[in-house]
């Protein structure tokens, strides 16, 4: 099994970047497909995009203009960033892994709660 | 975008009832839909993926069926640890999609 583990702050201000790293300790990190995904409180998932086994990423275009998706090989992460945010993006953010782009995400990290407040 | 309507949104259900959620695509999806139970607090779980293969460690009360734009997940003999919200998700087109969910009560 694939253990994954998001980490970044749990508050960030409205219009500044929200920055989230997801570690996968124990699995080959170019292996796989990774995404983002969020849940906002009481609501539905929405995945926000991947970077893909060959490097490729694919974004949601309901927040493609403010998105980055990013590897680090040396440190076995891939992490987040999402600027300009509003109180809209207050969610939990989940990675999520899968054996390769467009494929079920067999892997999920336990999820961390970001909220946008001054 | 590919749209996912699942139904119910709700159902209180009793234990050892059979359960059944749909999922319709708002376009034919061929096979590349999966279902995922997400617990309260907890991070989503996949119960099925391909509409039907089933993943190993999910007992065998869950099965699923479907193709196309019609899909079902089908909990035989629900148990009290189903208690959850199911989800369904598409991998055929980009952006992914999931639908809404549908939450199963445990009466």
């Amino acid at each position: 099994q694939v253990q994954l583990q998001e980490s970044g702050p749990g508050l960030v201000k409205p219009s500044e970047t929200l920055s989230l790293t997801c570690t996968v300790p124990g699995a080959s990190i170019t292996s796989y497909s990774w995404s983002w995904i969020r849940q906002s409180p009481g609501k539905g998932l929405e995945w926000i995009g991947h970077l893909s086994n060959s490097g490729s990423t694919n974004y949601n275009p309901s927040v493609k203009s403010r998105v980055i998706i990013s590897v680090d090989t040396s440190k076995n992460q891939f992490s987040l960033q999402l600027s300009s945010v509003t109180a809209a993006d207050t969610a939990v953010y989940y990675c999520a892994g899968s054996n390769a782009a467009a494929r079920p995400f067999d892997h999920w990290g336990q999820g961390t709660l970001v909220t946008v407040s001054s | 975008e590919i749209v996912l309507t699942q139904s119910p949104d709700f159902q209180s259900v009793t234990p050892k009832e059979k359960v059944t959620i749909t999922c319709r695509a708002s376009q034919s999806i061929g096979s590349s839909l999966h279902w995922y139970q997400q617990k309260p607090d907890q991070s989503p779980r996949l119960l099925i993926k391909y509409a039907s293969q089933s993943i190993s460690g999910v007992p065998s009360r869950f099965s699923g069926s479907g193709s196309g734009t019609d899909f079902t997940l089908t909990i035989d003999s629900l148990e009290a640890e189903d208690a959850a919200t199911y989800y369904c998700h598409q991998s055929s087109s980009l952006p992914y999609t999931f639908g809404q969910g549908t939450k199963l009560d445990i009466k």
